[in-house]
């Protein structure tokens, strides 16, 4: 069963910042928020996780609220390859062997 | 950069036939994974893989499935009979170890006719 809630679509003008919001109210201590995204149907890609605290990489900046039961994944200026399928996973820190939990994610349209 | 290789990328096979879809994770990752897409339905774990058995694996995953890493590089998925609903994108993934990412192949189109 889902552990997150995502709008089913959405989209985004090119060059703005998209925001991607995800739900986990029902967030564990141990569970970090991952985001992964898959462009039509090629093998889903690693976005960014976090625990508690903003995380930023290369990709995107993740935003998770103080009492962690809901995220923002932020692209902060789209471009036309962002379009695809984003997942907002949670998965317990720290054990290694386990799967990931593909809902049905948001489809990001980003429109020129 | 390092990235996860999946052979073929499309595989047409009959119905009742044997497949034997083929990965090579990253060399220094020892968790590997199978999950797979039936088209326009989400992506599903099968099978995860770490010290030469396997770990954990779903429903979905029946006498019909194996997973093999014969070799210390290449870490197979075997489907014995194959039915016309196996048709869907088979993906391999693997991951260093604990709190880190898991990355994923291109996939394989299996159509099963």
């Amino acid at each position: 069963d889902a552990k997150t809630t995502q709008p089913p679509s959405m989209d985004c003008a090119e060059g703005r910042a998209a925001n991607l919001p995800c739900n986990h109210s029902t967030i564990s201590g141990n569970e970090y928020v991952y985001w992964y995204r898959q462009i039509h149907s090629q093998g889903p890609q690693y976005i960014i996780h976090g625990l508690k605290n903003n995380e930023t990489n290369e990709m995107a900046s993740l935003i998770i609220t103080e009492d962690r039961k809901s995220s923002t994944l932020i692209l902060p200026h789209a471009t036309l390859r962002d379009t695809a399928v984003y997942y907002c996973i949670v998965r317990v820190a720290g054990d290694s062997n386990e799967k990931l939990t593909f809902g049905t994610g948001t489809r990001l349209t980003i429109i020129p | 950069e390092p990235e996860v290789t999946q052979t073929p990328s499309h595989q047409v096979t009959q119905m009742g036939q044997e497949v034997i879809l083929r990965c090579v994770p990253i060399s220094n990752h020892l968790y590997f994974y199978w999950y797979r897409q039936i088209l326009g339905q989400k992506v599903e774990f099968l099978v995860s893989f770490y010290n030469n058995e396997i770990s954990e694996k779903s429903e979905i995953f029946d006498d019909q499935f194996s997973v093999e890493r014969p070799d210390g590089s290449n870490f197979t998925l075997k489907i014995r009979s194959t039915k016309l609903e196996d048709s869907a994108m088979y993906f391999c993934a693997s991951k260093a170890g604990g709190g880190t990412e898991a990355f994923f192949g291109q996939g394989t189109r299996l159509t099963v006719v």
